[in-house]
C-alpha cells in the first residue's frame, strides 16, 4: 500500500520561495506512475497544482506555471515542489497525490502539510 | 469563476436519496468523459470515490454512484448515512491525454445530514 508524506516548512515569509517535498513509500516513483500537487486555502476548495512523470513530463496550473517548478528524486523515491514569490494568498494545505498511467483521478492522497505565508 | 459548478451546499435526512451536480461550465475541458468525485472529512485528505464518470474503486461503498448527462455530471448518494457529512469536490481533466492534460476542480459541495 502506497504511503505519501508531506513536508514542509510549515511558515514562510512574504517574497521567498516555498519548497515541499513529499516522500513516497509502498511504491516506486519509477514506476509507471505520475506524482502531482494540490493545494486547499483554508476553509476553501482543493486546486490542483502541477503533477509529473518520473521521466521528466511535467504539467503545470497555467495560473502558476511562472512560479512552480516540480522534480523528482528516483534516489530518495521524493517529489518536490518549488513555488516562488510567495503571499498570502498562498496559504494553504498542501497534499501530495498519486495518478496511474493512462487513468484520469488521484487515487492515492498524502496527510497534507500546512503553509502559512506571513511575515 | 470555477470550470465546474456545484452547488455549495446540499442537505437530507438519514436514509435519504441525495444527488450533487457538477455542471461543466468552460470549453478548457475539452473531454468531459473522466470526472471523478472525492469526498473530504474535516482535516482529512480527499478520498476518491467515483472516476471516469461512474466507476467505483474496490472498497467504496455502492451507496455511491457516478453518472452524466450532457455537460452534467452527477454524484448520487443513496441511503444517506452520518458518516457521509463531509465536502465532496468533483474534478476533471482538460484536455484528457497522456501527453498534454491539466486539471480542474469544482468549488466543493458541503453535505449535511439532518
Amino acid at each position: 500500500q502506497v504511503h505519501l508524506q508531506e513536508s514542509g516548512p510549515g511558515l514562510v515569509m512574504p517574497s521567498d520561495t516555498l519548497s515541499l517535498t513529499c516522500d513516497v513509500s509502498g511504491d516506486s516513483i519509477r514506476s509507471g506512475k505520475w506524482w502531482g500537487w494540490i493545494r486547499q486555502p483554508p476553509g476553501k476548495g482543493l486546486e490542483w497544482i502541477a503533477y509529473m512523470y518520473y521521466s521528466g513530463s511535467t504539467y503545470y496550473n497555467p495560473s502558476l506555471k511562472s512560479r512552480i517548478t516540480m522534480s523528482v528524486d528516483t534516489s530518495k523515491n521524493q517529489v518536490s515542489l518549488n513555488l516562488r514569490s510567495v503571499s498570502a494568498v498562498d496559504t494553504a494545505i498542501y497534499y501530495c497525490a498519486r495518478k496511474r498511467d493512462y487513468e484520469y483521478y488521484f487515487d492515492s492522497w498524502g496527510q497534507g502539510t500546512l503553509v502559512t505565508v506571513s511575515s | 469563476q470555477s470550470a465546474l459548478t456545484q452547488p455549495a451546499s446540499v442537505s437530507g435526512a438519514p436514509g435519504q436519496t441525495i444527488t450533487i451536480s457538477c455542471t461543466r461550465t468552460s470549453s478548457d475541458i475539452v473531454t468531459y468523459n473522466y470526472v471523478s468525485w472525492y469526498q473530504q472529512h474535516p482535516g482529512k485528505a480527499p478520498k476518491v470515490l467515483i472516476y471516469d464518470v461512474s466507476s467505483r474503486p474496490s472498497g467504496v461503498s455502492n451507496r455511491f454512484s457516478g453518472s452524466k448527462s450532457g455537460n452534467t455530471a452527477s454524484l448520487t448518494i443513496s441511503g444517506l448515512q452520518p458518516e457521509d457529512e463531509a465536502d465532496y469536490y468533483c474534478t476533471s481533466c482538460t484536455s484528457c491525454t497522456r501527453s498534454s492534460t491539466t486539471w480542474v476542480f469544482g468549488g466543493g459541495t458541503k453535505v449535511t445530514v439532518l
